[in-house]
């Protein structure tokens, strides 16, 4: 139980191209998800909690415009990286929180993003 | 300690043996403390969340204590396998809200 995929695995795009990256939870009701950022070598770093039917929250130095988020179901979390750069390249992945083990976060496998 | 600190940032361990690693973190607004084991090209698994000083958990040949009031938690493997090979991610967390903030990882490597 608690299986979380993301899709895609790997994507490769042009700067100034959008990219989208679906987080499902498969078998739990997920009213939080979390989008992480993972640059080499360092530590994974929160860009925004989301919940269910209302805007994200940004931590501080993400930029909401560039990163939208999207928690429109309690199985479902879309983050779309908008107008690509190479400096956004990285190691994006997603976390959910089911609502029967408040503390228990399940991550997905992540999305490696290359922007050329 | 404002960050999540972990040591050593990788370690080698010859099978069967048992090995053991931090993870310190900062001391004041503690609400919980989460190990995850990470192999590659896979989810995260977690494997304990801790929130009370002197907890103590065990899974299979892995356990974990915490000292919430110096701000450290142990992770030890015994018997080491080499499936035991993965970074360990340990994350704090000050509230129920959920933001973790990691460490950058202990990579252990079990070698035959």
């Amino acid at each position: 139980g608690a299986v979380v995929s993301q899709h895609p695995s790997r994507v490769i795009c042009k700067s100034g191209t959008s990219v989208k990256i679906e987080c499902r939870s498969l078998d739990f009701q997920a009213t939080t998800m979390f989008w992480y950022r993972q640059f080499p070598k360092q530590s994974l770093m929160l860009m925004a909690t989301s919940n269910e039917g209302s805007k994200a929250t940004y931590e501080q130095g993400v930029e909401k415009d560039k990163f939208l988020i999207n928690h429109a179901s309690l199985t479902l979390s879309t983050l779309t990286v908008t107008s690509a750069h190479p400096e956004d390249s990285s190691f994006y992945i997603c976390s959910a929180r089911s609502g029967t083990s408040r503390q228990t976060q399940y991550f997905g496998p992540g999305t490696r993003l290359l922007v050329l | 300690i404002l960050n999540v600190e972990q040591s050593p940032q990788s370690l080698h361990v010859q099978e069967g043996d048992s090995t053991n690693f931090t993870c310190s973190f900062p001391s004041s607004n503690f609400y919980a403390l989460h190990w995850y084991r990470w192999e590659t090209a896979k989810s995260p698994e977690a494997l304990f969340v801790m929130t009370l000083n002197g907890d103590e958990k065990k899974k299979g040949r892995i356990s974990a204590t915490l000292n919430t009031k110096e701000g450290y938690s142990y992770l030890y493997i015994k018997g080491s396998q080499p499936e035991d090979s993965a970074t360990y991610l340990c994350a704090f967390s000050a509230d129920s809200w959920g933001k973790l903030q990691f460490g950058a990882g202990t990579q252990v490597v079990v070698t035959p």
